[in-house]
């Protein structure tokens, strides 16, 4: 069974940064791309980042680059999202899922973590 | 503003059939790209719903079924039932963008 969880969320002041992981098991996670999605509270779903199966690709929405980073460490299934310079407008529930392919493509996404919430409040 | 639009809500009666509109540009789904559905019961994380335009996952019943012409995409339910009432999205690919795009979203209400 794939299972997907996140981590890592909580409140941080604008300016600031976290570190999303999210574990997977219940697949080859080497052999998928990954995404990351995020939902502000009661608004609709934003796709933010996504890498490739082996990490060498990644890929950003144009609201995030520079500020954030994904990456994976395929030893321990993880993805992560590191993510810098917070701003108030970054606060949502963030979801990791997995794509069906190896290299990213921006195909859809076949299985969702729970998600982790992100504040950022002074 | 979402890339993709969406009716805010639709409605309908246990047993009918409704629809939910996806409309998206000549760099999204009139450039060929696929159209996906998610649904999202209140509290919980999208599930995959259509994938590629029209096709189902495992599990999925198919009173679900989706369609794509030109510009829009489709998703009808047939046969509605209580458990159907969520919050339905559209996803597709955008290439100016170079970016996945979602729709704005519809809430579905069973009445």
């Amino acid at each position: 069974e794939v299972q997907l969880l996140e981590s890592g969320g909580g409140l941080v002041q604008p300016g600031g940064s976290l570190r999303l992981p999210c574990e997977a098991s219940g697949f080859t996670f080497s052999s998928y791309a990954m995404s990351w999605v995020r939902q502000a509270p009661g608004k609709g779903l934003e796709w933010v980042s996504g890498i490739s199966g082996s990490g060498g690709n990644t890929y950003y929405a144009d609201f995030v680059k520079g500020r954030f980073t994904i990456s994976r460490d395929n030893s321990k299934n993880t993805l992560y999202l590191q993510m810098n310079s917070l701003r108030t407008e970054d606060t949502a529930v963030y979801y990791c899922a997995k794509d069906p392919t190896r290299g990213y493509s921006g195909t859809y996404l076949d299985y969702w973590g729970q998600g982790t919430l992100v504040t950022v409040s002074s | 503003q979402s890339v993709l639009t969406q009716p805010p809500s639709v409605s309908g009666a246990p047993g009918q059939r409704v629809t939910i509109s996806c409309t998206g540009s000549s760099s999204s789904i009139g450039a060929g790209h696929d159209v996906h559905w998610y649904q999202q019961l209140p509290g919980t994380a999208p599930k995959l719903l259509i994938y590629d335009n029209s096709n189902r996952p495992s599990g999925v019943p198919d009173r679900f079924s989706g369609s794509k012409s030109g510009t829009s995409a489709s998703l009808a339910i047939t046969g509605l039932q209580a458990e159907d009432e969520a919050d339905y999205y559209c996803q597709s690919y955008d290439s100016r963008l170079s970016a996945a795009v979602f729709g704005g979203g519809t809430q579905l209400t069973v009445l």
